[in-house]
């Protein structure tokens, strides 16, 4: 049972438009949520995070929000740009044993921006 | 800005055979994760070391064994490998609760 839910596999957008990603998680006891970017053959790269404790927030183009009664999260980007064409993983997060976080990733969502 | 190394970067193994990768963290960070992540899969985590003690345990097969060592580096051991082994093994580190910080990843193929 995946705890952390991507459920748009794909995303095209144009150029200088809005992206939207979504992620859906199911454990309430998630307090840490991130967004991280993977190109091909790459390790993901962490791009932006949200404390439970926040609803919203924004790093340059990136914005994430969180909706904690309807376990959701978003990723706005805006403008697109097609450097952005990359698999889009949410992750989320809870405090273990010894400080030290695993991360639950949901499936992916590849987003192409066309140009 | 140093970032994560993991070595080797690709591994081909026979089945049955042992494999080790290996992963550097950034330095000054205390925690090492260990994720793989299989052919059309997200990353599920295995395994993770806090000053070098084991800190948690995921989805990682009695088959496997890792550690962390004294410079912080951490190599994980895949014994009797299987050919459904075969994906990308990622490395993170980070310090105390921040984000994690992944490497480039090491690909193994089992065949």
């Amino acid at each position: 049972d995946q705890q952390v839910k991507q459920n748009s596999p794909s995303l095209s957008v144009q150029e200088g438009r809005i992206s939207i990603l979504n992620c859906d998680y199911t454990n309430s006891m998630f307090d840490y949520f991130l967004w991280y970017k993977k190109y091909p053959a790459e390790g993901p790269t962490f791009l932006i995070s949200i404390s439970s404790i926040k609803d919203k927030n924004e790093d340059g183009r990136f914005t994430v929000f969180l909706n904690k009664s309807a376990k959701h999260l978003s990723l706005h980007i805006v403008p697109s740009q097609p450097g952005d064409s990359a698999v889009y993983f949410c992750a989320a997060s809870l405090i273990s044993s010894g400080s030290a976080r695993q991360l639950t990733f949901g499936s992916g969502t590849q987003l192409t921006v066309l140009p | 800005a140093a970032g994560v190394i993991q070595s080797p970067r690709h591994l081909i193994k026979e089945k049955r055979e042992t494999a080790t990768l290996k992963c550097y963290p950034i330095p000054r960070h205390d925690t090492v994760y260990w994720y793989q992540q299989g052919p059309g899969q997200d990353p599920q985590f295995l395994i993770s070391f806090y000053e070098k003690m084991q800190s948690d345990k995921g989805s990682i097969p009695d088959r496997f064994s890792a550690q962390q060592f004294s410079d912080y580096h951490s190599e994980l051991n895949m014994s009797s490998l299987e050919l459904g082994d075969s994906a990308l093994y990622f490395c993170a580190s980070s310090l105390d609760t921040g984000e994690l910080f992944f490497g480039e990843g090491s690909r193994l193929t089992v065949l």
